[in-house]
């Protein structure tokens, strides 16, 4: 399909792991979000990608996230040393550029830290 | 900053009743507003969205009005379906130059709706 892909859709980790999370974004478009939705908090913004670049890391919950994007695709997602709270869904979106656009969806990425 | 309240779920309704669903605003600025929709098993899709001021974002049935006075922006639906069980998020985008355009959300309001 032409749609957000993540990869994979569950992960299950021990306290103290790394993870790194997948986004293919629909083809040609620049902008990339990555957002977390954790129980009863709703869903928090991460970092967006323009291209390769992230202008935006303002979400990301500490030093132990940081993310990357290639080729202006594929954008992955690394948390060192997962803690418990750390479990959560965590999705990404992709756009074109411009104040109108609609960001789409992937399905997510269940992660949970044991 | 900017952040968007809205009511607590889960609502259960039986099929056919009116369903209004509230979302309140603060932002810094003059946000767009979304309702987005995650139905069971499925991602985040856009429902409605309404760009300023005393726009109606509408589609399946569902509208909501962009409200500046009392920053609201809440669903509503005339007569629901089971197939309209999800979980409905409320969001607004603030645009930044250069900043993209991350979206704020609700906490998000499950439906359940029974025959």
């Amino acid at each position: 399909g032409a749609g957000v892909s993540q990869s994979p859709s569950n992960k299950v980790t021990e306290k103290g792991k790394d993870v790194e999370l997948r986004c293919d974004p629909i083809s040609g478009h620049t902008a990339l979000y990555w957002y977390r939705q954790s129980l009863g908090q709703g869903l928090e913004f991460l970092i967006y990608f323009q291209g390769n670049s992230a202008p935006d890391k303002s979400g990301l919950p500490s030093d132990r996230f940081s993310a990357e994007r290639t080729g202006g695709s594929v954008s992955t997602l690394t948390i060192q040393r997962t803690q418990q709270e750390d479990s959560a869904v965590y999705l990404c979106a992709s756009s074109h550029l411009g104040p109108g656009a609609e960001q789409f969806f992937g399905p997510g990425t269940r992660l949970t830290v044991l | 900053g900017n952040s968007v309240t809205q009511m607590e779920g889960p609502v259960t309704l039986s099929e056919e009743a009116f369903l209004t669903i509230n979302c309140t605003y603060t932002a810094t600025g003059y946000p767009s507003l979304f309702w987005y929709v995650q139905y069971p098993g499925e991602g985040l899709q856009l429902l409605l969205k309404a760009t300023k001021a005393d726009d109606k974002g509408s589609n399946k049935g569902f509208e909501a009005t962009y409200r500046k006075e009392t920053t609201s922006f809440h669903l509503e639906k005339g007569s629901v379906q089971v197939s309209d069980s999800a979980v409905y998020f409320c969001a607004l985008r603030v645009g930044v130059t250069g900043g993209g355009n991350k979206l704020t959300f609700g906490t998000g309001t499950q439906l359940k709706v029974e025959l």
